[in-house]
């Protein structure tokens, strides 16, 4: 059965420290997404990639940084530039096109103290 | 650029009562537009979907939602709640795939 995995559910860093979120997804999508969601904010794009070797800065790129060197890849690093990185992060990817949905994977708790 | 509005943060109903969240978008162009259920930590599920035809959507667990283009609306109902439904919900708007724009979303609370 596909899916999108993340891992791992629960991570804890020390301020100062870049962390690496894993996303993974056998879907066969194209597309993949990172979105940071905090309470009342709803989600926010912060990268996304349409092909391999490709992506693109989302609305609050600042501080994070990702590739793509893989079509099921798309790991994201949170930078110790990130002000304020403590927040759940959630990856989801699509098929190419318009209107189309997008499938989340379980989202990673990040906190930073 | 597109982006949504929900009314409302907290939503609160009893058992076997109207669920009713309200939606509201902005788009200079014709969008598509997704509402999505989130349970606790835990990722974001499509309830439904509108992209062209019928305006009166229908979804997973009952849900459904009706395109109203002189409104930019596009609320979520359910006629009769279940203590399942308690979740929270985010209503989405995209013109383009890489685009998609969501609401702050709307806590469901239902009440025994």
């Amino acid at each position: 059965d596909g899916g999108i995995t993340q891992s791992p559910k629960y991570l804890f860093r020390k301020e100062g420290q870049n962390v690496t979120l894993s996303c993974e997804q056998n879907l066969n999508h194209d597309a993949m997404y990172w979105y940071r969601q905090d309470p009342g904010q709803g989600l926010r794009l912060i990268y996304y990639s349409q092909i391999v070797n490709d992506f693109q800065k989302g609305d609050i790129a600042e501080g994070y940084s990702v590739s793509r060197e893989k079509k099921e890849s798309f790991p994201l690093t949170v930078t110790s530039a990130q002000k304020n990185p403590t927040a759940f992060y959630l990856c989801a990817s699509s098929i190419s096109g318009q209107g189309v949905e997008l499938r989340f994977g379980p989202g990673t708790r990040l906190t930073v103290t | 650029a597109q982006s949504v509005t929900q009314l409302g943060s907290h939503v609160s109903v009893s058992e076997g009562a109207l669920v009713l969240l309200r939606c509201n978008y902005s788009s200079s162009v014709p969008p598509y537009l997704f509402w999505y259920v989130q349970y606790p930590n835990q990722g974001l599920q499509l309830l439904l979907k509108y992209t062209t035809g019928a305006t009166l959507v229908k979804g997973i667990n009952g849900f459904e939602a009706e395109f109203k283009k002189s409104e930019t609306s596009f609320h979520l109902t359910k006629p009769s709640a279940h203590m399942s439904d308690a979740a929270e919900y985010f209503c989405a708007v995209s013109v383009n795939n890489n685009d998609m724009r969501f609401g702050a979303g709307t806590r469901l609370t239902v009440k025994p």
